[in-house]
Protein backbone atom coordinates (compact mmCIF):
# COMPACT_ATOMS: atom_id res chain seq x y z
CA UNK A 1 0.00 0.00 0.00
CA UNK A 2 1.92 2.33 -1.35
CA UNK A 3 1.89 5.99 0.65
CA UNK A 4 2.98 9.67 -0.90
CA UNK A 5 6.30 9.02 -3.09
CA UNK A 6 9.00 11.96 -3.98
CA UNK A 7 11.36 12.27 -6.13
CA UNK A 8 14.34 13.02 -6.00
CA UNK A 9 15.05 12.90 -2.25
CA UNK A 10 17.82 14.87 -2.01
CA UNK A 11 19.03 17.47 -4.62
CA UNK A 12 22.02 20.03 -5.04
CA UNK A 13 21.69 22.77 -7.50
CA UNK A 14 23.80 26.22 -8.22
CA UNK A 15 22.16 29.55 -7.83
CA UNK A 16 20.57 30.46 -11.08
CA UNK A 17 19.56 26.94 -12.24
CA UNK A 18 16.08 25.26 -12.70
CA UNK A 19 14.55 22.00 -10.68
CA UNK A 20 11.74 19.78 -11.24
CA UNK A 21 10.18 18.18 -8.02
CA UNK A 22 7.68 15.20 -8.44
CA UNK A 23 5.19 13.46 -6.16
CA UNK A 24 3.17 10.33 -6.74
CA UNK A 25 0.14 10.92 -4.63
CA UNK A 26 -1.86 8.01 -2.56
CA UNK A 27 -3.83 5.95 -5.23
CA UNK A 28 -7.02 7.26 -5.41
CA UNK A 29 -6.60 10.73 -3.94
CA UNK A 30 -7.36 13.55 -6.39
CA UNK A 31 -5.84 16.33 -4.10
CA UNK A 32 -1.95 17.43 -4.30
CA UNK A 33 -0.07 19.88 -2.28
CA UNK A 34 3.20 20.96 -2.06
CA UNK A 35 4.76 23.11 0.97
CA UNK A 36 8.46 24.25 1.73
CA UNK A 37 9.89 23.65 5.02
CA UNK A 38 12.97 25.48 5.85
CA UNK A 39 15.16 24.11 8.78
CA UNK A 40 13.39 24.72 11.96
CA UNK A 41 10.08 26.33 10.40
CA UNK A 42 6.72 24.67 10.18
CA UNK A 43 5.43 24.00 6.23
CA UNK A 44 4.58 26.77 4.19
CA UNK A 45 1.73 26.28 1.91
CA UNK A 46 2.89 26.75 -1.92
CA UNK A 47 0.13 25.33 -4.06
CA UNK A 48 -2.73 23.33 -4.08
CA UNK A 49 -4.17 21.10 -7.20
CA UNK A 50 -7.31 19.37 -7.11
CA UNK A 51 -8.85 17.70 -10.39
CA UNK A 52 -5.64 18.96 -12.33
CA UNK A 53 -6.71 22.58 -11.34
CA UNK A 54 -4.84 25.28 -9.50
CA UNK A 55 -7.32 25.67 -6.67
CA UNK A 56 -4.97 27.54 -4.19
CA UNK A 57 -1.56 29.68 -4.55
CA UNK A 58 0.73 30.80 -1.00
CA UNK A 59 2.62 33.53 -1.09
CA UNK A 60 5.94 32.74 -3.14
CA UNK A 61 6.88 34.50 -6.29
CA UNK A 62 5.89 33.26 -9.69
CA UNK A 63 9.76 31.41 -9.63
CA UNK A 64 7.35 28.47 -8.07
CA UNK A 65 5.18 26.66 -10.64
CA UNK A 66 3.32 23.64 -10.41
CA UNK A 67 1.21 21.33 -12.61
CA UNK A 68 -0.81 18.34 -11.77
CA UNK A 69 -1.50 15.34 -14.59
CA UNK A 70 -4.26 13.43 -15.82
CA UNK A 71 -2.52 10.48 -13.52
CA UNK A 72 -2.91 12.78 -10.37
CA UNK A 73 0.92 13.17 -9.91
CA UNK A 74 2.02 16.57 -9.52
CA UNK A 75 5.42 18.58 -10.40
CA UNK A 76 6.67 22.05 -8.56
CA UNK A 77 9.03 23.68 -10.99
CA UNK A 78 11.11 26.50 -9.19
CA UNK A 79 12.94 28.54 -12.06
CA UNK A 80 16.16 31.02 -10.85
CA UNK A 81 17.11 29.12 -7.56
CA UNK A 82 18.12 31.42 -4.69
CA UNK A 83 19.75 30.43 -1.53
CA UNK A 84 16.98 31.25 0.14
CA UNK A 85 15.30 28.12 -1.92
CA UNK A 86 16.97 25.83 0.22
CA UNK A 87 14.60 23.67 2.16
CA UNK A 88 12.45 20.50 2.23
CA UNK A 89 9.97 20.27 0.01
CA UNK A 90 6.77 18.09 0.88
CA UNK A 91 4.16 17.02 -0.85
CA UNK A 92 0.96 15.79 0.43
CA UNK A 93 -2.27 14.11 -0.95
CA UNK A 94 -5.86 14.18 -0.22
CA UNK A 95 -8.83 12.09 -1.32
CA UNK A 96 -10.80 15.46 -1.89
CA UNK A 97 -10.34 19.06 -1.24
CA UNK A 98 -10.21 21.14 1.31
CA UNK A 99 -6.66 19.35 2.33
CA UNK A 100 -7.87 17.58 5.62
CA UNK A 101 -6.59 13.93 5.84
CA UNK A 102 -3.71 15.41 4.09
CA UNK A 103 -0.64 12.67 4.12
CA UNK A 104 2.86 13.94 3.51
CA UNK A 105 5.43 12.30 1.43
CA UNK A 106 8.97 11.74 3.05
CA UNK A 107 9.53 15.55 1.00
CA UNK A 108 12.57 16.31 -1.14
CA UNK A 109 16.06 18.18 0.25
CA UNK A 110 17.06 20.73 -1.93
CA UNK A 111 19.77 22.44 -1.38
CA UNK A 112 20.98 25.27 -3.62
CA UNK A 113 24.79 26.47 -3.41
CA UNK B 1 1.29 37.66 9.89
CA UNK B 2 1.67 34.29 11.67
CA UNK B 3 -2.16 32.68 12.00
CA UNK B 4 -1.21 29.89 13.86
CA UNK B 5 1.20 30.41 17.40
CA UNK B 6 3.07 27.37 19.01
CA UNK B 7 4.86 27.00 22.15
CA UNK B 8 6.86 25.75 23.38
CA UNK B 9 9.69 25.89 20.84
CA UNK B 10 11.33 23.11 22.77
CA UNK B 11 10.32 20.34 25.43
CA UNK B 12 12.13 18.03 27.68
CA UNK B 13 9.62 15.28 29.54
CA UNK B 14 10.86 12.42 31.35
CA UNK B 15 9.92 9.18 30.56
CA UNK B 16 6.29 8.76 31.96
CA UNK B 17 5.76 11.92 31.85
CA UNK B 18 2.91 14.31 30.54
CA UNK B 19 4.00 16.37 27.37
CA UNK B 20 2.10 19.45 27.19
CA UNK B 21 2.06 21.69 23.35
CA UNK B 22 -0.55 24.57 22.86
CA UNK B 23 -1.22 26.56 20.08
CA UNK B 24 -3.50 29.65 19.67
CA UNK B 25 -4.85 30.89 16.19
CA UNK B 26 -6.24 33.76 14.71
CA UNK B 27 -8.41 33.46 11.82
CA UNK B 28 -12.46 32.12 13.45
CA UNK B 29 -12.72 30.96 9.95
CA UNK B 30 -10.33 27.72 10.73
CA UNK B 31 -12.91 24.75 11.42
CA UNK B 32 -10.36 21.85 11.52
CA UNK B 33 -7.69 21.85 13.41
CA UNK B 34 -4.62 18.41 13.00
CA UNK B 35 -1.58 17.71 14.63
CA UNK B 36 1.52 16.56 12.84
CA UNK B 37 4.71 14.77 14.06
CA UNK B 38 7.20 14.55 11.89
CA UNK B 39 10.70 12.42 12.87
CA UNK B 40 14.34 14.15 11.66
CA UNK B 41 14.36 12.98 7.51
CA UNK B 42 10.33 12.10 7.52
CA UNK B 43 7.42 13.69 6.22
CA UNK B 44 4.77 15.14 8.77
CA UNK B 45 2.35 12.13 10.01
CA UNK B 46 -1.01 12.77 10.73
CA UNK B 47 -1.35 12.38 14.54
CA UNK B 48 -5.08 13.25 15.18
CA UNK B 49 -7.53 16.55 14.88
CA UNK B 50 -10.16 18.03 16.20
CA UNK B 51 -13.06 20.08 14.66
CA UNK B 52 -14.40 23.04 16.79
CA UNK B 53 -17.41 21.52 17.71
CA UNK B 54 -16.04 19.22 20.18
CA UNK B 55 -13.85 20.29 23.37
CA UNK B 56 -11.94 17.39 23.61
CA UNK B 57 -10.55 13.85 21.88
CA UNK B 58 -8.43 11.12 22.86
CA UNK B 59 -6.94 8.90 20.59
CA UNK B 60 -4.42 6.18 23.05
CA UNK B 61 -1.94 8.25 24.90
CA UNK B 62 -2.95 11.17 22.41
CA UNK B 63 -5.38 13.82 23.54
CA UNK B 64 -6.44 17.30 22.27
CA UNK B 65 -8.00 19.82 24.04
CA UNK B 66 -10.37 22.77 22.49
CA UNK B 67 -10.79 25.77 23.46
CA UNK B 68 -13.34 27.54 20.88
CA UNK B 69 -13.73 30.78 23.23
CA UNK B 70 -10.20 31.59 23.81
CA UNK B 71 -9.46 30.24 19.83
CA UNK B 72 -6.74 28.33 21.84
CA UNK B 73 -5.99 23.89 21.43
CA UNK B 74 -3.06 22.31 23.19
CA UNK B 75 -1.74 18.48 22.50
CA UNK B 76 -1.04 16.10 25.50
CA UNK B 77 1.00 13.17 25.43
CA UNK B 78 0.16 10.95 28.57
CA UNK B 79 3.01 8.45 29.37
CA UNK B 80 5.60 10.11 27.31
CA UNK B 81 8.10 7.26 25.89
CA UNK B 82 11.67 8.16 24.26
CA UNK B 83 9.88 7.15 21.03
CA UNK B 84 7.76 10.31 21.26
CA UNK B 85 10.93 12.03 20.56
CA UNK B 86 10.05 14.15 17.08
CA UNK B 87 9.24 17.52 16.22
CA UNK B 88 5.45 17.92 16.58
CA UNK B 89 3.21 20.76 14.54
CA UNK B 90 -0.48 22.24 15.13
CA UNK B 91 -1.85 22.92 12.04
CA UNK B 92 -5.36 24.44 11.36
CA UNK B 93 -7.30 24.60 8.41
CA UNK B 94 -10.57 26.71 6.67
CA UNK B 95 -12.28 23.55 6.00
CA UNK B 96 -15.39 25.28 4.21
CA UNK B 97 -13.34 28.29 2.42
CA UNK B 98 -11.65 27.96 -1.36
CA UNK B 99 -8.34 26.86 -0.32
CA UNK B 100 -8.23 24.36 1.95
CA UNK B 101 -4.42 24.87 2.28
CA UNK B 102 -2.89 23.70 6.37
CA UNK B 103 -1.56 26.87 8.06
CA UNK B 104 1.00 25.35 10.53
CA UNK B 105 2.76 26.28 13.88
CA UNK B 106 6.83 26.49 13.90
CA UNK B 107 6.63 23.76 15.70
CA UNK B 108 7.71 22.21 18.81
CA UNK B 109 10.64 19.78 19.62
CA UNK B 110 9.82 17.15 21.85
CA UNK B 111 12.74 15.23 24.08
CA UNK B 112 11.84 12.36 26.18
CA UNK B 113 14.60 11.49 28.64
CA UNK B 114 14.67 7.54 29.62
Amino acid sequence: DAGVTQSPTHLIKTRGQHVTLRCSPISGHKSVSWYQQVLGQGPQFIFQYYEKEERGRGNFPDRFSARQFPNYSSELNVNALLLGDSALYLCASSPRQPNTEAFFGQGTRLTVV
Amino acid sequence: QQQVKQSPQSLIVQKGGISIINCAYENTAFDYFPWYQQFPGKGPALLIAIRPDVSEKKEGRFTISFNKSAKQFSLHIMDSQPGDSATYFCAAVNYGGSQGNLIFGKGTKLSVKP
